[in-house]
């Protein structure tokens, strides 16, 4: 079946614009998360979504970072007033069940924003 | 807290030898472990897990890791490597109660032919 989708695959854009990343997770699953790669900070957890809500939003590195999900399904992490420093991959993953059984997490592709 | 150390950043090795990349880990109580691969400009695709018992888990394309709780070890292993296996490689840890993953900083696995 289809796996994590998110798009855009790229996104360029100036420096204090709004971005939007959207993540499409596995269907049927429950669990989703969102993460950042960038060279030198590895792999870093930013949000976890149960259903529509939140429990850890431990991760989001400012208040400029938000994220929602609606009707248990598509999820979107919007970034106000880019800083270079954004610039990264935004990796979104999702497991059936919840965040505290065994389940494996997958993973979409990423999304490379670039933060001119 | 919740960590995971791989202490190589690179590791070489030539096709058709076995292959052992390393990673340790950090918990309070009990771990699920996992290790993920990393194709150039993909995502993490899965490739295997420690929930609990045998200590030894298979996965996919042949590798497989060891789960060694007196060492806080979980590495991964190749009876004979592939250079399609070059990769960079992600170890992770989450421990029983929380619900994130905790990533390593990756392996660089080059595979020379």
């Amino acid at each position: 079946g289809a796996g994590v989708s998110q798009s855009p695959s790229n996104k360029v854009t100036e420096k204090g614009k709004d971005v939007e990343l959207r993540c499409d997770p596995i269907s049927g699953h429950t669990a989703l998360y969102w993460y950042r790669q960038s060279l030198g900070q590895g792999l870093e957890f930013l949000i976890y979504f149960q259903g529509n809500s939140a429990p850890d939003k431990s991760g989001l590195p400012s208040d400029r970072f938000s994220a929602e999900r609606t009707g248990g399904s598509v999820s979107t992490l919007t970034i106000q007033r880019t800083q270079q420093e954004d610039s990264a991959v935004y990796l979104c993953a999702s497991s059936l069940r919840t965040g505290l059984s065994t389940d494996t997490q997958y993973f979409g592709p990423g999304t490379r924003l670039t933060v001119l | 807290a919740q960590s995971v150390a791989q202490p190589e950043d690179q590791v070489n090795v030539a096709e058709g030898n076995p292959l052992t990349v390393k990673c340790t880990y950090s918990v309070s109580g009990n771990p699920y472990l996992f290790w993920y691969v990393q194709y150039p400009n993909r995502g993490l695709q899965f490739l295997l897990k420690y929930i609990t018992g045998d200590n030894l888990v298979k996965g996919s394309y042949g590798f497989e890791a060891e789960f060694n709780k007196s060492q806080t070890s979980f590495h991964l292993k190749k009876p004979s490597a592939l250079v399609s296996d070059s990769a960079l490689y992600f170890c992770a840890v989450r421990e029983v109660g929380y619900s994130t993953l905790t990533f390593g900083k990756g392996t660089m696995l080059l595979v020379s032919p």
